[in-house]
This record gives structure tokens, C-alpha cells and sequence, in this order.
């Protein structure tokens, strides 16, 4: 199918740990990609964003990999917190069906103290 | 605070009702995308305005409808409403008619009785 999805819905780490949390695409015209963390009761909260020509961007204690030739976008997040404990999204923008994100199902991430 | 608002936070009805819910969007954005979210799903895309006009539609009902004001704050108006219809209703903002800086508000919690 053409929508994003998720290889694990739920992950559980220790705090201090490093999380890495996988997405699978399966649209190679997708030029757009996001992570969203979602918090319960809340809406989701942008955290990190790639475009179809880099690989590898960083952010405040999180790196989202992009590798084109097997269609799959990884967030890695450094020093897990507890705070980091919510569901996350990925997100891509195909650029056939308009202009709107396509969202996968999310991956619920467990930080433990 | 993300700075689109939504209103109301909770919604309680009957089925066979008609609701409305309202989206203000960031200041500055000109784009406003409805997503529906139900339990242990991903968000769905409904439908994208931009500047007033609809720009994108996804897996939105036909018992569902959306507008958007000249003062750019949209409208989602369900009908006929059933069972199924209870989720979160989220609304997001992008300063253009493409993704880029997808801002989400808290969403409103609709439950069908």
C-alpha cells in the first residue's frame, strides 16, 4: 500500500537508554518526512522533519535517518527520559496525493526509571 | 501552547446528530488540515483549505463537510452522526498550502452515544 507504517507498536526502554524508533514507506515519490510525538490527551507535537535529499538530520538529542534505497526513516533519541514516554508518528508528504502528511500508526515508546 | 485552538475540547451527542467544530489556525498560516484519530489509530486525513479554498481531500464521509472563513478559522461539520464517528478530531496549521511547519491543536474529543 501506499500509506507509512510502523515496524514495532510498542517499544520499552530504560531511562538513560538510546531509542530508536522505525518507520517503512513504501512511496518513492515521498519528498517530505516528520516525527511527531504524541502525548495522551494531547495533540501531536512536532519534533523532527527530513527532506528527500539528505540522509541525516539532528536535532536536540534526536537524529532521524532517512535511507531512500530501502524506503525506511528511523528517529534515534538520545538519553531517554521519562518525559520522552508517548506514541510516536511518522509522517510523509506524497507528493500524487496532494499536499497533506499520511501518517502511520504509531509506535508507543515506554521509558522506564 | 501551539497557537491553533480548538473548540470544543469534549463533545458528547446522539447518533443521528449534527455537530460542528472549530479550528482557529496559528497566526499567519494560511492552511488548515482536519484529521480524524480513533482508538489505537493512526490520524486519518480528512480534508485541507487553503486560503479558503479546499486544496486537498482525503478519506473524508459524505456525511462529513468542511469550510473555511475568510478570517482563515475553519469549520468541520459531521452529520448523521454514528457510533463510529466517536474519535479525536484534530485540526493543523501550515503557513502555505504545502506541509512544511504542520502545527496541531489539542483536537476535540467527540463521543457518539
Amino acid at each position: 500500500g501506499e500509506s507509512v507504517g510502523l515496524h514495532l507498536p510498542t517499544l520499552s526502554v530504560q531511562e538513560g537508554d538510546n531509542s530508536i524508533i522505525n518507520c517503512a514507506y513504501s512511496n518513492s515519490a515521498s519528498d517530505y518526512f516528520i516525527w511527531y510525538k504524541q502525548e495522551s490527551g494531547k495533540g501531536p507535537q512536532f519534533i523532527i522533519d527530513i527532506r528527500s535529499n539528505m540522509d541525516k538530520r539532528q536535532g536536540q538529542r534526536v537524529t532521524v535517518l532517512l535511507n531512500k534505497t530501502v524506503k525506511h526513516l528511523s528517529l534515534q533519541i538520545a538519553a531517554t527520559q521519562p518525559g520522552d514516554s508517548a506514541v510516536y508518528f511518522c509522517a510523509e508528504n506524497i507528493q500524487q496525493a496532494g499536499t497533506a502528511l499520511i501518517f502511520g500508526k504509531g509506535t508507543t515508546l515506554s521509558v522506564s526509571s | 501552547d501551539s497557537g491553533v485552538t480548538q473548540t470544543p475540547k469534549h463533545l458528547i451527542t446522539a447518533t443521528g446528530q449534527r455537530v460542528t467544530l472549530r479550528c482557529s489556525p496559528r497566526s499567519g498560516d494560511l492552511s488548515v488540515y482536519w484529521y480524524q484519530q480513533s482508538l489505537d489509530q493512526g490520524l486519518q486525513f480528512l480534508i485541507q483549505y487553503y486560503n479558503g479554498e479546499e486544496r486537498a481531500k482525503g478519506n473524508i464521509l459524505e456525511r462529513f463537510s468542511a469550510q473555511q472563513f475568510p478570517d482563515l478559522h475553519s469549520e468541520l461539520n459531521l452529520s448523521s452522526l454514528e457510533l463510529g464517528d466517536s474519535a479525536l478530531y484534530f485540526c493543523a496549521s501550515s503557513p502555505s498550502a504545502e506541509p512544511y511547519g504542520y502545527t496541531f491543536g489539542s483536537g476535540t474529543r467527540l463521543t457518539v452515544v
